[in-house]
């Protein structure tokens, strides 16, 4: 594709609910990043995926997150039991090969928890 | 641990103004440090800086790493309502596939 897409671009979880946000990055990017930016905050790091090998998910917050990329293409990051801390946006990113390459990120989804 | 911080956090100026936004770190192991300038949600690539005291040009933007002093700056040039966005600075360490992002500037150019 001709950049990032994210999906969906905003979504209303009651606290409790399990949500799922989807990432199509471009097409023959092998890494793929997810950031979560919080009210004027910067992005930080979730978790990396190199192809379908997840590498790092040192900056997941706890075990309710959950990121998968099954065939190495789209990604998608899961948050169980959503809770109001939780409440953000979520930014994907990939790039042809890491960090040494530009990083492209989408337009993110926007959780709000209530 | 590793940190960058971002001064000033917000600014506010006329167009035509220049402008010089802020990033010092404390990274062990720093391999590069990028710029992005974000309007809505998705950060936009501005610069990556490895190598300090080139200075990095695109148009009426520069940015120049200092290795030594632990900083780099951005400069806007004759600013216009279109440059009004959070410029973030982040930066990758040797070894880790992650950018990890200062707090942003928020610069809005008035009219």
């Amino acid at each position: 594709g001709a950049g990032v897409s994210q999906s969906p671009r905003y979504k209303v979880a009651k606290r409790g609910q399990d949500v799922a946000l989807r990432c199509d990055p471009i097409s023959g990017h092998v890494s793929l990043f997810w950031y979560q930016q919080a009210l004027g905050q910067g992005p930080e790091f979730l978790t990396y995926f190199q192809n379908e090998a997840q590498l790092d998910k040192s900056g997941l917050p706890s075990d309710r997150f959950f990121a998968e990329r099954p065939e190495g293409s789209v990604s998608t990051l899961k948050i169980q039991r959503t809770q109001q801390e939780d409440s953000a946006v979520y930014l994907c990113a990939s790039s042809l090969g890491g960090t040494g390459y530009q990083t492209f990120f989408g337009q993110g989804t926007r959780l709000t928890v209530v | 641990e590793d940190k960058v911080v971002q001064s000033p956090l917000s600014l506010v100026v006329h167009e035509g103004d220049t402008v010089t936004l802020n990033c010092s770190y404390e990274v062990t192991n720093f391999r590069s440090l990028l710029w992005y300038k974000q309007e809505k949600k998705a950060p936009t690539f501005l610069f990556m800086l490895t190598s300090s005291g080139i200075e990095k040009k695109s148009g009426r933007l520069s940015s120049i790493l200092d290795k030594k002093e632990l900083f780099s700056i951005l400069n806007i040039t004759a600013t216009q309502t279109g440059d009004s966005a959070v410029y973030l600075c982040a930066f990758i360490i040797q070894g880790a596939q992650k950018l990890v992002f200062g707090q942003g500037t928020r610069l809005t150019i008035n009219p």
